[in-house]
């Protein structure tokens, strides 16, 4: 049972436009989201967070949106650019993340072409 | 500032030995947790050590332990080692301040391979 579920494996892009990676749970009981970005023989890098008592953070040129009645967030990219090419995990948790224990989405990877 | 480090980075291992991969945590960060990223999909949380004792764990059997010493390092050892158990492991580490929302930093990984 996947509790955290992001249906597109990949998304491509042209540098320059937006980026949106989508990302949608079933556990009602999380409270705490996080984007991680993944380049090839690197570990995952945090890129961005929300608690579930807000609908938007933005840093950046990153933006990650919570619809917690559709239990539906989703990463916004502006501009893209090509180093931003890579697999970008969603992951949530309970306990406000202090727990520790991510529950992450199989990944979508993201090639941004020039 | 080094970050999370992990080793090895790869190894080998045949069917029914044992393995210990290690694991340093970051800087200042007293929390390590544990991963396994199988081929295709996200990882996976397998447990979590904080003051040197198991707080959490996931889905994973008996043959998966761990052990976290004084200076905050720690082990993942596999017993009886299947083919399934190949994987890239992963450590994360994090600091406990009691507050919400702390994030997560990961090491490279360990790449095992069963054969």
């Amino acid at each position: 049972d996947q509790q955290v579920k992001q249906n597109s494996p990949s998304l491509s892009v042209q540098e320059g436009r937006i980026s949106i990676l989508n990302c949608d749970y079933t556990n009602s009981m999380f409270d705490y989201f996080l984007w991680y970005k993944k380049y090839p023989a690197e570990g995952p890098t945090f890129l961005i967070s929300i608690s579930s008592i807000k609908d938007k953070n933005e840093d950046g040129r990153f933006t990650v949106f919570l619809n917690k009645s559709a239990k539906h967030l989703s990463l916004h990219i502006v501009p893209s650019q090509p180093g931003d090419s890579a697999v970008y995990f969603c992951a949530a948790s309970r306990y406000g993340g202090s727990q520790g224990n991510l529950i992450f989405g199989k990944g979508t990877k993201l090639s941004v072409k020039p | 500032d080094a970050g999370v480090t992990q080793s090895p980075t790869h190894l080998i291992k045949t069917r029914g030995q044992q393995v210990t991969l290690r694991c340093s945590p970051k800087s200042g960060h007293d929390t390590v947790s544990w991963y396994q990223q199988a081929l295709g999909q996200g990882p996976q949380f397998i447990f979590q050590y904080y003051e040197e004792e198991e707080r959490q764990r996931g889905n994973f059997p008996d043959r998966f332990s761990g052990h976290q010493f004084p200076n905050y390092s720690s082990e993942l050892n596999v017993n009886a080692l299947l083919l399934g158990d190949s994987a890239l492991y992963l450590c994360a580490s994090s600091l406990d301040t009691g507050r919400m929302n702390t994030e997560a930093f990961f090491g490279q990984g360990t790449r095992l391979t069963v054969v």
